[in-house]
C-alpha cells in the first residue's frame, strides 16, 4: 500500500540532545514537509522541500534541521537549541500540479516529549 | 499576510443535529482550500478541496462551500463518529508545491 511512515511513534529527548523523526513515502512524490502541532493548535509548518537536495524554512524552522537526500526520505532533527520541543510532529507530501492546489498526504505523527 | 481562521473553536451536537463550521481566509491568490479531519493522536485525513468560489463538494452527511472570504463545512445529521477535530487550509501564490496555510481547527463533539 502507498503511503507515509513516521517513525518512531513516540520519542523521549534528554536536555541537550538532538533526536531525529523518520519519515518516508512510496507516493513518487516531489514535495515533503514537517509540521508541528500544540495542543488547541493548528499546525506549524517547519521546514518543506520541492525536489531532492533542496529545502526552505517554514515559519518556525529555528532549531530544527532536515535533509533531502532521497526522493522518498526527509528526516528531521530535533537539536538541542530547540528549547520547547513537546509537541505532535507529522509529516507530509505531496504531488505538484500547476493547475490547481494540491492537496497533503498526512502520516501518522511522532509525538516527542522532554524528559 | 496569509492567514486562516476557524471558528468556532469547539462545537458540541446532539446526534442528529445539524450545524456549519467557518472557516474564513485571507490569501494573495488562492490556490486551492482544503478540509481535513483529525482523529486524537492521528494524522489529518483530507476531506475535500475547493479551488474557486461558487464551488461546492459533499461527502455522506459533511459539504464543503466556498466564496470569495470564506468556506463553510456543513454537517447534516451528524453521528456520534463524526466527532473529530476538522481542520481548514490553504495554499496561497503561484507555484507549485507551496506549503499549507493551516487554522487552528473546530473540534466536533456528537453526543448520541
Amino acid at each position: 500500500d502507498g503511503g507515509i511512515t513516521q517513525s518512531p511513534k513516540y520519542l523521549f529527548r534528554k536536555e541537550g540532545q538532538n533526536v531525529t523523526l523518520s519519515c518516508e513515502q512510496n507516493l513518487n512524490h516531489d514535495a515533503m514537509y514537517w509540521y508541528r502541532q500544540d495542543p488547541g493548535q493548528g499546525l506549524r509548518l517547519i521546514y518543506y522541500s520541492q525536489i531532492v537536495n533542496d529545502f526552505q524554512k517554514g515559519d518556525i524552522a529555528e532549531g530544527y534541521s532536515v535533509s533531502r537526500e532521497k526522493k522518498e526520505s526527509f528526516p528531521l532533527t530535533v537539536t538541542s537549541a530547540q528549547k520547547n520541543p513537546t509537541a505532535f510532529y507529522l509529516c507530509a507530501s505531496s504531488h505538484p500540479n500547476r493547475v490547481g492546489g494540491e492537496k497533503l498526504f498526512f502520516g501518522s505523527g511522532t509525538q516527542l516529549s522532554v524528559l | 499576510e496569509d492567514q486562516v481562521t476557524q471558528s468556532p473553536e469547539a462545537l458540541r451536537l446532539q446526534e442528529g443535529e445539524s450545524s456549519s463550521l467557518n472557516c474564513s481566509y485571507t490569501v494573495s491568490g488562492l490556490r486551492g482550500l482544503f478540509w481535513y479531519r483529525q482523529d486524537p493522536g492521528k494524522g489529518p485525513e483530507f476531506l475535500f478541496t475547493l479551488y474557486s468560489a461558487g464551488e461546492e463538494k459533499e461527502k455522506e452527511r459533511l459539504k464543503a462551500t466556498l466564496t470569495k472570504k470564506e468556506s463553510f463545512l456543513h454537517i447534516t445529521a451528524p453521528k456520534p463518529e463524526d466527532s473529530a477535530t476538522y481542520l481548514c487550509a490553504v495554499q496561497a501564490g503561484d507555484q507549485a508545491g507551496t506549503a499549507l496555510i493551516f487554522g487552528k481547527g473546530t473540534t466536533l463533539s456528537v453526543s448520541s
